[in-house]
């Protein structure tokens, strides 16, 4: 069965620390993706990744990097962690063809404090 | 940069009553709309997709688009307890390039 993991389900850290937020997919897909989710502002994309080694650029990056080093694995990462990037965080993989609705994992809630 | 409205913000319907959700779009290049729900604890799921204009009816649901007036909406028949959950409309103007949500609607249905 089609299913995207991640890891770990909840993450408390302090201003200032680093956090990798991990995600796993089986799913030969193509396509994985970061959005946050935040009341008052819905999903929000973060990054997005083609494929292995690619990375792009979403709509709230600043803040996170991000690496995809295999087809499977997607990383999330805060370098420098601040309170405003206190949030729960889906991971979604996609086949690349136009009919598939992106799959998303079942978050990570990270608080900054 | 794409705009995603939806509306209402919250919606309580009785079981086996109709709910109806709305959802506005801004860009005229968007090919792709999909319905997404999210139970609390959960990860959002797709519910349905749609992407040329007019209905498409899968079981008790119904959405429709009208892309010339940047509208898409879903229609929930017979809800039941268990629909209760934020729905989210999600478009896409190119496949790849990922999603731009809505703030969600979240719809309550009591027995």
């Amino acid at each position: 069965e089609a299913a995207v993991t991640q890891s770990p389900r909840n993450k408390v850290t302090v201003t200032g620390g680093n956090v990798t937020l991990s995600c796993r997919q089986t799913n030969s897909h193509n396509y994985m993706y970061w959005y946050r989710q935040d009341t008052g502002h819905g999903l929000r994309l973060i990054h997005y990744s083609y494929g292995a080694g690619n990375l792009q650029i979403g709509d709230v990056p600043d803040g996170y990097k991000a690496t995809r080093t295999t087809q499977e694995d997607f990383f999330l990462l805060l370098e420098l962690a601040s309170p405003s990037q206190t949030s729960l965080y889906f991971c979604a993989s996609s086949g690349g063809t136009g009919g598939q609705a992106p799959l998303f994992g079942e978050g990570t809630r990270l608080s900054v404090l | 940069q794409q705009k995603v409205q939806q509306s209402p913000e919250s919606l309580i319907v009785p079981e086996g009553g109709m709910a109806s959700l709305n959802c506005t779009f801004s860009d005229r290049n968007s090919q792709y709309f999909w319905w997404y729900r999210q139970h609390s604890g959960e990860g959002p799921k797709a519910l349905m997709s749609i992407f040329s204009n007019g209905d498409k009816k899968e079981g008790r649901f119904t959405a429709h688009l009208n892309k010339a007036s940047l509208h898409v909406s879903l229609h929930i028949k017979d809800s039941q307890p268990s629909d209760s959950a934020l729905y989210f409309c999600a478009v896409s103007i190119v496949y790849a390039q990922g999603l731009t949500f809505g703030l969600g609607t979240r719809v309550s249905v009591f027995p």
